[in-house]
């Protein structure tokens, strides 16, 4: 079974900026989740999407959207990129369902730096 | 203060010792539990879960939820140069639910 998949693994940007990260989750899979992940905070939850609709989000400004497509793959957009925003971003899939714990299955992430 | 506390170490250990790593939270509201190991250049992957207070049993790991403290642990015992990696501890309130709050995550080595 592949794993998830997240490209594309490094990226350089400069600030003003705009980018758009994409994940493939497991088959199967409709759950994504995004989180942004520095030395400082750890990880940080940006938001997932379940059946092409965002269902949590966290505490971070409107320059993060996202979005899913129809077969689950999801994106995720940053605009006006500041230099704060270099992290690793890291996106995870699982089922999705209610009750317990929904094991969430990590891609490799992609190394955003902002200069 | 973030809701979720982990010593980020770095922590240092000889092959055969038994490992602790910790965490502590505030939101009383936390209910699930769980400890993920991250390899440099990998995402996260889960390694244990619990619910609510009480002890868990894998293998050589054993995780630790006290809710009265508000503190949970994960203990490795014969840790192996394999298990050198990022220890992160997370943690949710809702049931499913995906939106995780986690540690900064504890580096751990273990000397051959």
């Amino acid at each position: 079974k592949a794993g998830v998949t997240q490209t594309p693994r490094y990226l350089i940007k400069t600030r003003g900026q705009q980018v758009t990260l994409s994940c493939s989750p497991i088959s199967g899979h409709r759950s994504v989740s995004w989180y942004q992940q520095t030395p400082g905070q750890g990880l940080q939850f940006l938001f997932e999407y379940f059946s092409e609709t965002q269902r949590n989000k966290g505490n971070f400004p409107g320059r993060f959207s996202g979005r899913q497509f129809s077969n689950s793959r999801s994106e995720m957009n940053v605009s006006t990129l500041e230099l704060g925003d270099s992290a690793l971003y890291l996106c995870a899939s699982s089922r999705g369902t209610s009750g317990g714990v929904n094991t969430q299955y990590f891609g490799p992430g992609t190394r955003l730096t902002v200069l | 203060q973030k809701e979720v506390e982990q010593d980020p170490g770095p922590l240092s250990v000889p092959e055969g010792a038994i490992v602790s790593l910790n965490c502590t939270y505030s939101n009383s509201a936390f209910q699930y539990f769980m400890w993920y190991r991250q390899y440099s250049r990998k995402g996260p992957e889960l390694l244990m879960y619990t619910y609510s207070s009480g002890n868990k049993e894998d293998g050589r790991f054993t995780a630790q939820v006290d809710k009265s403290s508000k503190y949970i642990s994960l203990f490795i015992r014969d840790s192996q140069p394999s298990d050198s990696a990022t220890y992160l501890c997370a943690m949710s309130s809702q049931t499913g639910a995906n939106n995780l709050f986690f540690g900064t995550g504890t580096r751990l080595t273990v000397i051959p």
